[in-house]
């Protein structure tokens, strides 16, 4: 079945310092890839997502590029806000069907 | 829009106890899910309906969950009896139809419940 793996946290990075998450994903078919973002005490918010091979979602500094090839859909963000502390998850939506997969979570703290 | 819209916020009760959680997805959305989160287990999905109809409950955990959708503007997620083990938050999603199935989910703003 469909899977998603990505990096456990927690992350701790300096404010200005550059983002990596990693996340794979074992899929049928091709499937759709997406981030979400959650705040403390909130609930998921839609942050980028990919529709096919070599799509790159971007949005607020963050891009992710679907590479099919190593099924990969890493979370970059060239610098990090102490506003970005929060929880990524890495997530796929097979095609025909509309369950969606989520990864475990990882939680990143920007400090000052 | 109001986006998805769950009740309670927080739910405190004892063990034994039946717990109603309550969703609105947003008006249009063909699709309501409901998920829980914990720390041990991340986000596991409960069921989730097509148009008022339950598509796939295999992931509720045991006959004391269920849950209903009566119309397209309202899901309910019953636990009877409530145990502490249930503790968790619980999320409510929509998404729209078929068409567009490279959308992705909106979610509400959970409800926190604690089972003592």
């Amino acid at each position: 079945g469909d899977s998603v793996t990505q990096m456990e946290g927690p992350v701790t990075l300096s404010e200005e310092a550059f983002l990596t998450i990693n996340c794979t994903y074992t899929a049928t078919g091709y499937p759709s890839l997406f981030w979400y973002v959650q705040y403390p005490g909130e609930g998921l918010q839609l942050l980028l997502k990919a529709t096919k091979a070599d799509d790159k979602g971007s949005n607020k500094g963050f891009e992710a590029t679907y590479r099919k090839e190593t099924t990969s859909f890493h979370l970059e963000k060239g610098s990090v806000q102490v506003s970005d502390s929060a929880v990524y998850f890495c997530a796929l939506l097979s095609g025909g069907y509309q369950k969606v997969t989520f990864g475990i979570g990882t939680k990143l703290q920007v400090i000052p | 829009d109001a986006g998805v819209i769950q009740s309670p916020r927080h739910e405190v009760t004892e063990m034994g106890q039946e717990v109603t959680l309550r969703c609105k997805p947003i008006s249009g959305h063909d699709y309501l899910f409901w998920y829980r989160q914990t720390m041990m287990r991340g986000l596991e999905l409960l069921i989730y309906f097509n148009n008022n109809v339950p598509i796939d409950d295999s992931g509720m955990p045991e006959d004391r969950f269920s849950a209903k959708m009566p119309n397209a503007s309202f899901s309910t997620l019953k636990i009877q009896p409530s145990e502490p083990r249930d503790s968790a938050v619980y999320f409510c999603a929509s998404k729209p139809g078929q068409g567009t199935v490279t959308r992705g989910y909106t979610f509400g703003s959970g409800t926190r419940l604690t089972v003592v």
